[in-house]
């Protein structure tokens, strides 16, 4: 049969503009979590990083939220300009302890920023 | 540049052929990762090393085959692939201990035909 790709949500914001992007996560046990840009022909590229004891962390134009009670993450990101167009992925560690991690990542959000 | 590289970054093989897929991380971590990233499906952890043992095998086909010689390389032996198993191949590394960023490599895109 005809294969069918990933439907990837896709959000478009006019530069300068903020854009929040989310994501539900699934382990009400996860205790770390990254968001990751991901342009195309490259690897993922971490963003930012929270803890499960925090629900809130900002970086450089860059904020994450994390709502534990409803298991949702949002990527906040100020005054979005064109290299900012990529995909978004969230990731939550599972975990494997000290023996490596175990990443399960959402299935990304376009991000497309409009001139 | 992350510190991973990966070779080559792009690959075609027929369904008989047998090809190894490279990774090299330069950031002194102890674990390293394949992930495979296809158009259907989200990004899917395959295998984990820590310390050159394999921790985790993600239930992968046989006809993907690991080989961590030691914690800078890692390899992705591949045999009689199907062309589902097209995709892009990421490789990943982290340093010890839990809850760290995973630093990826630019990927090898697959094609089985």
């Amino acid at each position: 049969g005809e294969s069918v790709g990933l439907h990837l949500p896709t959000l478009s914001v006019q530069e300068g503009d903020n854009s929040i992007i989310n994501c539900a996560y699934s382990n009400s046990a996860s205790d770390y979590f990254i968001w990751y840009k991901q342009e195309s022909g490259k690897g993922p590229q971490f963003i930012i990083d929270i803890r499960s004891n925090m629900d809130k962390r900002q970086g450089q134009r860059v904020t994450v939220l994390l709502n534990k009670t409803v298991k949702h993450l949002s990527l906040q990101i100020a005054a979005t300009q064109p290299g900012d167009s990529a995909v978004y992925f969230c990731a939550e560690n599972n975990g494997m302890g000290n023996y490596g991690q175990n990443f399960v990542f959402g299935p990304g959000t376009r991000l497309s920023v409009l001139p | 540049e992350t510190g991973v590289t990966q070779t080559p970054r792009h690959l075609v093989m027929g369904m008989t052929n047998k090809k190894s897929l490279k990774c090299e991380q330069h950031l002194g971590h102890n674990a390293m990762y394949w992930y495979k990233q296809s158009a259907k499906k989200p990004l899917e952890l395959m295998f984990v090393y820590n310390f050159k043992e394999q921790t985790e095998n993600n239930s992968v086909p046989s006809r993907f085959s690991p080989e961590c010689p030691n914690s800078s390389h890692l390899f992705l032996h591949l045999h009689t692939l199907q062309p589902e198993d097209s995709a892009l191949y990421l490789c990943a590394s982290t340093p010890g201990g839990a809850n760290t960023e995973a630093f990826f490599g630019q990927g090898t895109r697959l094609t089985v035909v």
